[in-house]
């Protein structure tokens, strides 16, 4: 069985770069799928972030495109996510999933908090 | 980006009532429209892709249908584990986006 999870700060302050890990077990990330991060916001609303594929191709969300960066660590099967010059609107709920158009498995999410 | 208007926002329904939910995106997207469930404290499920096809392990009582601009989801049969918040999200184009998301509470 598949399984997903999300690590990393809890807090990052303004201007400062977002970085979490997100573990999987139970599928390599080489053998398939999409490897997407999507964040849900305090009211809700979930946002496409972008994606790392199986062969190491990335697709970014177009509104973050200049600040996004998605890698990974084949060795380790993990994958990342940097989001760059955070601001508070970037505080979220951030989620590591696995994707072939629809997510079929997701982590537990990861709550960040930008704040001074 | 295409946009997906989800109503109601939330709603009550009673145990062993049938509760519908509808998806309205800006544009056709062909039945490209998957429907998750977050519980509370829980990480989004994915509960049907491709407008209808049920995802596996998925229990029955849920379907999904539509076409062109307008989808939903039915669950015949409410039951107090399908208390949660229910979100569409279309994969027609790139980026995917998502509905704001009905929150269902038993009555």
């Amino acid at each position: 069985e598949i399984q997903l999870q999300e690590s990393g700060p809890g807090l990052v302050k303004p201007s400062q770069s977002l970085s979490l890990t997100c573990s999987v077990t139970g599928y390599t990330i080489t053998s398939g799928y999409d490897w997407s991060w999507i964040r849900k916001f305090p009211g809700n609303k979930m946002e496409w972030m972008g994606y790392i594929s199986y062969s190491g191709s990335t697709n970014y969300n177009p509104s973050l495109k200049s600040r996004i960066s998605i890698t990974r660590d084949t060795s380790k099967n993990q994958f990342f996510l940097q989001l760059n010059s955070v601001t508070t609107e970037d505080t979220a709920t951030y989620y590591c999933a696995r994707a072939f158009y629809v997510m079929d498995a997701w982590g537990q999410g990861a709550s960040v908090t930008v704040s001074s | 980006d295409i946009q997906m208007t989800q109503s109601p926002a939330s709603l009550s329904a009673s145990l062993g009532e049938t509760v519908s939910i509808e998806c309205l995106a800006s544009e056709g997207i062909s039945n490209d429209l998957a429907w998750y469930q977050q519980k509370s404290g829980k990480s989004p499920q994915l509960l049907i892709y491709a407008a209808s096809r049920l995802q596996d392990g998925v229990p029955s009582r849920f379907s999904g249908s539509g076409s062109g601009t307008r989808y939903s989801l039915k669950i015949s049969g409410m039951q107090p584990e399908d208390e949660a918040d229910y979100f569409c999200q279309q994969s027609y184009k790139y980026p995917p986006t998502f509905g704001a998301g009905t929150k269902l509470e038993l009555k």
